[in-house]
């Protein structure tokens, strides 16, 4: 367990809200991602963040921006709801696993229709 | 541009062997491979990071060729418990260890 929250864990929302997604992580890792889900495409990284206010675009980050004022907290907002961003969503960070190397841990998810 | 995984999905009886592959067409510096069970998130299985390296999870091992820009999952005498989408995640150059995922391969074991 590496201490990842996400919440909500599920969403329902109408097209043209804006929607913020939180994740919190505890174990103050550096690195944090947003991933989105979605049948036929696997995970695909939305943005990412390394360290306090520094962001980076992932490979589908267009309608998507993200913040990150305190190394536990990286938000992700969408500026306004289109159907084709609902989706799961899933909040990761790279901590050292067991045996030395990086890995990814992820986050329960979060379940967002947008309708 | 995401790896290529293949087969996009397999159903085995149990006890049963199967291979995942995983293609890239651009450089691999390392390869992640991650299991998903329906509902849940990703877990991490192992990480490959040399070349022809091997690597081990229970009966669950893989290859790397960092040549070939390939890498394979073996699945060694399957268990119910194996069955779930299995994910290789490639990492490039940098250091902001950003993985790109492949589509998955469903797996399914059966009694």
């Amino acid at each position: 367990d590496a201490g990842i929250t996400q919440s909500p864990r599920h969403k329902v929302t109408e097209t043209g809200t804006p929607v913020t997604l939180r994740c919190h992580q505890t174990e103050n890792h550096r690195y944090m991602y947003w991933y989105r889900q979605d049948p036929g495409h696997g995970l695909r990284l939305i943005h990412y963040s390394y360290g306090v206010k520094d962001t980076d675009k992932g490979e589908v980050s267009d309608g998507y921006s993200v913040s990150r004022s305190k190394t536990e907290d990286f938000l992700l907002t969408l500026e306004s709801a289109t159907s084709s961003q609902t989706s799961v969503y899933f909040c990761a960070i790279t901590g050292v696993g067991p045996s030395g190397t990086y890995e990814q841990y992820f986050g329960p998810g979060t379940r967002l229709t947008v309708t | 541009q995401q790896p290529v995984q293949s087969p996009q999905a397999v159903i085995l009886r149990e006890g049963e062997d199967a291979v995942i592959n995983c293609s890239s067409s651009k450089a691999l510096y390392s390869v992640h491979w991650y299991r998903q069970k329906h509902g849940e998130a990703p877990v991490f299985l192992m990480i490959l990071l040399k070349g022809g390296e091997q690597k081990g999870h229970e009966k669950i091992s893989a290859s790397f060729n960092e040549k070939k820009q390939q890498s394979s999952l073996y699945l060694t005498a399957s268990q119910l418990s194996y069955s779930g989408t299995y994910f290789c995640g490639r990492v490039g150059g940098g250091s902001n260890y950003k993985l790109t995922f492949g589509k998955g391969t469903l797996l399914t074991v059966n009694p």
